[in-house]
């Protein structure tokens, strides 16, 4: 049980075009969703916060119009990046959880930039 | 700043060798300490995790070892071997869902 998927697994993208990547919760419902970014060889950083039905929290530093989160339902949420540039290229990992302290890690999307 | 303080950033061992991991914090609001194995490309996945009124936990081959009074605590990986070979976060979470990561352990089991 408790299994997060992410999609797409892997995105290359124009620079200037906007990507979406979607976080789902598939055998349970997700109070909270959390999205993530991590460089290479480095730990995970929160980006933002998202309960289903309300506006993502994003932490400092975080521009909240270039990375736009949707929480449509309990077990979707959504990242869209927009006008990505070369320095969006990320790892990109969703977690969501069901109430409770567990935190459960989709298997990330790789985002690159050309 | 950093909330949760890992050591050492890398680690190699010996097959069947003692692999520990050690982080600590400040905050005494945490009161639920994960810890995650992550291989490369993929999302980290919990392996073990603890409560502060347990002093340790064991599941396996992996304790974790928690001490209250010093803000610390380790994951210690018993037998240790090269599929073990991976990314160790620990992280430390609040009753808000916030959670915190330390900077990672990459551990080298060689054989």
């Amino acid at each position: 049980g408790a299994v997060v998927s992410q999609h797409p697994s892997w995105v290359i993208c124009k620079s200037g075009t906007s990507v979406k990547i979607e976080c789902r919760s598939l055998d349970f419902q997700a109070t909270t969703m959390f999205w993530y970014r991590q460089f290479p060889k480095q730990s995970l950083m929160l980006m933002a916060t998202s309960n289903e039905g309300s506006k993502a929290t994003y932490e400092q530093g975080v521009e909240k119009d270039k990375f736009l989160i949707n929480h449509a339902s309990l077990t979707l949420s959504t990242l869209t990046v927009t006008s990505a540039h070369p320095e969006d290229s990320s790892f990109y990992i969703c977690s969501a959880t069901a109430g409770g302290y567990e935190q459960y890690f989709g298997p990330g999307t790789r985002l690159t930039v050309t | 700043q950093q909330q949760v303080k890992q050591s050492p950033q890398s680690l190699i061992v010996q097959k069947g060798g003692i692999s520990i991991i050690n982080c600590a914090y400040e905050n005494t609001a945490f009161d639920y300490f994960p810890w995650y194995q992550q291989f490369p490309g993929k999302g980290p996945a919990l392996l073990i995790a603890i409560r502060p009124d347990v002093s340790e936990k064991k599941e396996g081959r992996f304790t974790i070892s928690f001490n209250k009074s010093a803000k610390q605590f380790s994951l210690h990986i018993m037998d240790s071997q090269p599929g073990d070979s991976a990314t160790y976060f620990c992280a430390a979470e609040n009753t808000g869902n916030q959670f915190y990561f330390g900077t990672g352990t990459s551990l080298t089991v060689i054989p």
